[in-house]
This record gives C-alpha cells, structure tokens and sequence, in this order.
C-alpha cells in the first residue's frame, strides 16, 4: 500500500533554508489522479497547508507562503520536496506530507507521511 | 486566527453522541465542500470525513459529517475512548485561493 515518508534536517538557523523531502512508496507519484502535498503543525497548534505539486511540476501554493515556498517534484526517484526560505522561529513545526486526488480543489488528504519535526533555531 | 472556527474543545461520556461544528463563510464552506481529519496524540491526521458527508473505506460507521449553509458538522455516535482525539475540518477558500483548516477541537471521552 502507499507510504509517504518525510526526511531532512531536524534543525535550521534562523534566516536559512528549510528543505524537506517526500518518498513515495508502493506506488507511483507520476499517477495522473494525484496531488502532493506538504502541511504544517506549529507544536500545540493547528494544521496549515503549505501547498501543492502533480507530477508534471505544476504548482500551487498558501499565498501567505508564497513568496517563501518552492515545491518540486523528481518522478525518477517518486520523491518531491519542500524548500522553505529566510526561515524564522515560527516555521518550527512538524511538516507532513500528503497525497489528495486531482478532480477538484475540494479533495481531501487521503494518505499522510508520519511527519517530521523541524526546529528553527541557532 | 482560523478561516474555519471550531470549539476549542468538547466533551461527552461514552456511548454517547457528540457533535462539532465548523463555521465559514461563503467564500469556503458555502461554495466548497468540506472534508475532516481527526489526529491521535501524536500521530498524523487521518481523513474521516470528504466531500461533506462520505467516509473513506475503513472508517467507522458511527463517525457522519453534514453540512449546511456556511456551517458543518462532524457527529461522532456510540463514543469510545478511543476517539480521545483532535478533529479539524478544511475546505477550499476561493478569496484566498487555497486550502485552510480550522483550528481543532479536542474531544475529551468522560
């Protein structure tokens, strides 16, 4: 069955780059019905969606985000990634990723990874 | 502050029924359907809940979403201390142009 497995640093300096990876297992993420996404939980609080990619690199993002997110996508290698710039103390959070299904921009996150923690800090 | 505002929290005893609402407003709940994750301690988010009212293969039965106007319901029937969890509700938002969440609400089983 599908697993999404999250990886990267567990600690990033203030002002520095966050960047995360997401390997898909057990099937394809070159799948045309399918949407990868990332979504954050700041600890005690609520979930944020980050944003968005289908295997062909198109994108969208939370606008409040925007200008600091890039997502990507490596069909070789079923994995996609989350870059997230001038980091400061509040993108600390567990980040996890997701799959939803394509049709529309009300399908839900069907498959979750099991998250990884992410602490910005000097 | 959430687009989407749920209780903080809520309560019930088992074999009891509870309900948690989600209000919006026309922009995402009115025109966009609704769908609700519930999250163990310590654990990633599950879908429970799409497009309204349909559960997923795998989900209990006793677990019903619905939706009117701008507000949506989760009613979870027959509790048991295993649905000790938080449960969010999210939906697409067109003026903002992405998915939000709301803030959660903690069910705490008597």
């Amino acid at each position: 069955q599908l697993q999404l497995q999250e990886s990267g640093p567990g600690l990033v300096k203030p002002s520095e780059t966050l960047s995360l990876t997401c390997t898909v297992s057990g099937g394809s993420i070159s799948s045309s019905s399918y949407y990868w996404g990332w979504i954050r939980q700041p600890p005690g609080k609520g979930l944020e969606w980050i944003g968005s990619i289908y295997y062909s690199g198109s994108t969208y993002y939370n606008p409040s985000l925007k200008s600091r997110v890039t997502i990507s996508v490596d069909t070789s290698k079923n994995q996609f990634s989350l870059k997230l710039s001038s980091v400061t103390a509040a993108d600390t959070a567990v980040y996890y990723c997701a799959r939803h299904q394509a049709s529309t921009v009300n399908d839900a996150f069907d498959i979750w990874g099991q998250g990884t923690m992410v602490t910005v800090s000097s | 502050q959430s687009v989407l505002t749920q209780p903080p929290s809520v309560s019930e005893a088992p074999r009891q029924r509870v309900t948690i609402s989600c209000s919006g407003s026309s922009s995402n709940i009115g025109n966009n359907a609704v769908n609700w994750y519930q999250q163990l301690p310590g654990k990633a988010p599950k879908l429970l809940i799409y497009y309204d009212d349909l559960l997923p293969s795998g989900v209990s039965d006793r677990f019903s979403g619905s939706k009117s106007g701008t507000s949506a319901s989760l009613a979870i029937s027959g509790l048991q201390s295993e649905d000790e969890a938080d449960y969010y509700c999210a939906a697409w938002d067109d003026s903002l142009n992405g998915k939000v969440f709301g803030g959660g609400t903690k069910l705490t089983v008597l």
